[in-house]
């Protein structure tokens, strides 16, 4: 079946740096990806949406320069957080899903978490 | 207003036994779909069971059935015969709109029910 693969699944990094993350999707094409956020202990919160060709659309309260989304191609979106800091540390999940579905093929990467020290 | 509310924040039940959890959600959308996912400890979103707005029969997958109640705008999960590594995260989503690819797919999550199994 369709997979979303999400790489790093973990990274430690300092403040002041940037974070890439990538979401691949396997064996379909994904022209749209959604980039989640989840604090522990809490539900998932959309970010944004990643749109191959085009820009990204951001969720209201969400830093568009400090969460910069590139969907390179038909299976790649990239997530980078800019120099990052302390509140950034999260789980960060992808979500592709395979257009033309009922609702079922809503696929999710393994996540990522984040910890900026 | 919450579009998905679960009001359980955690959930006890014995091995073998049969467990519910609530979901309500919110939308004035006639077309929409329903999701439940499990969140174990690693992190990872695995997919249980999906209803579509139109569905006319509760959906079912294995062990887990959704009892879907549109004029109460519920949507329950029903988890037969609880088994030790049941025990996870349990959320429901909502997808807003017909599903037919494209920025349709984005879904709203509940705060979520932590499920213990226990022995």
């Amino acid at each position: 079946g369709a997979v979303v693969s999400q790489h790093p699944s973990w990274v430690i990094c300092k403040s002041g740096t940037s974070v890439k993350i990538e979401c691949r999707s396997l064996d379909f094409q994904a022209t749209t990806m959604f980039w989640y956020r989840q604090f522990p202990k809490q539900s998932l919160m959309l970010m944004a949406t990643s749109n191959e060709g085009s820009k990204a659309t951001y969720e209201q309260g969400v830093e568009k320069d400090k969460f910069l989304i590139n969907h390179a191609s038909l299976t790649l979106s990239t997530l980078t957080v800019t120099s990052a800091h302390p509140e950034d540390s999260s789980f960060y999940i992808c979500s592709a899903p395979r257009s033309g579905g009922q609702g079922t093929e809503a696929f999710f990467g393994q996540g990522t978490r984040l910890t900026v020290v | 207003a919450q579009k998905i509310t679960q009001t359980q924040p955690g959930m006890f039940v014995q091995e073998k036994e049969a467990v519910t959890l609530d979901c309500t959600y919110d939308t004035s959308d006639p077309s929409y779909g329903l999701f439940w996912y499990k969140q174990p400890s690693s992190g990872e979103m695995i997919f249980l069971i999906y209803q579509g707005s139109y569905d006319q029969q509760n959906a079912t997958e294995g062990r887990y059935s959704l009892n879907f109640q549109k004029a109460r705008k519920s949507a329950n999960l029903v988890i037969s015969a609880s088994q030790l590594g049941d025990s996870a995260m349990y959320f429901c989503a909502m997808r807003e709109g017909p599903g037919s690819g494209g920025s349709n797919y984005k879904l709203t999550f509940g705060k979520g029910t932590l499920l213990t199994v226990n022995p």
